[in-house]
């Protein structure tokens, strides 16, 4: 079955950066997207990019770009997103999730459980 | 950015109630919406995509309609398990943007 499986909960201070990682499993790895969004304490969902692991090509949100890095190792169906520069503001539960490459629209149909990252002193 | 502005922010209903809560984009989206299902703790669930397409072993009580820039989704008789979260997504261009998300309680 279709799984994507993240790492576990990080805390961090303010200015350190943070990598978690998405193992996929149960299906063609490099047919699909990988997309992170998070979310953060009482808030709504956030788009932070996408990776395609087929060429590693990625695309950000403009609002991360400065800061975030997606990277993928086929060899182990893993994607990785590293935030750096963390503030308190990124203290959030970021999420992986797929979509089919070639599919009508972004929509993600598989998601990971979710990673707590906190950001404090 | 497209913005999506989504209502209620919560509601609360009866076992079997009809409900309907409404996502408007800022601009045209053709039919690129998309509703997800968040429950504390678990990883998110797809309903919709494409604006009225049900996603495979969804029920059917779940339904979404509209194009353009307004969007209406429907829980047609709410059951307990649909205590939830729900966010509309748009998936017309980049970057990918949600509503702010409905809390529907019992």
């Amino acid at each position: 079955q279709v799984q994507l499986v993240q790492s576990g909960a990080e805390v961090k201070k303010p200015g350190a950066s943070v990598k978690v990682s998405c193992k996929a499993s149960g299906y063609a790895f490099p047919n699909y997207y990988i997309q992170w969004v998070r979310q953060a304490p009482g808030q709504g969902l956030e788009w932070l990019g996408l990776i395609n692991p087929s060429g590693g090509n990625t695309r950000y949100a403009q609002k991360f770009q400065d800061r975030v890095a997606m990277t993928r190792d086929t060899s182990t169906s893993t994607v990785y997103m590293e935030l750096s520069s963390l503030r308190s503001e990124d203290t959030a539960v970021y999420f992986c999730a797929r979509n089919l490459i070639g599919a009508l629209g972004h929509f993600f149909d598989y998601w990971g459980q979710g990673t707590l990252v906190t950001v404090s002193s | 950015d497209i913005q999506m502005t989504q209502s209620p922010s919560s509601l609360s209903a009866s076992v079997g109630d009809r409900v309907t809560i409404t996502c408007q984009a800022n601009q045209d989206i053709g039919n690129s919406l998309n509703w997800y299902q968040l429950k504390s703790g678990k990883a998110p669930k797809l309903l919709i995509y494409g604006e009225s397409n049900l996603e495979t072993g969804v029920p059917s009580r779940f339904s979404g309609s509209g194009s353009g820039r307004d969007f209406t989704f429907i829980i047609s008789s709410l059951q307990p398990e649909d205590v939830a979260a729900y966010y509309c997504q748009q998936s017309y261009n980049f970057p990918l943007t949600f509503g702010g998300g409905t809390k529907v309680e019992i």
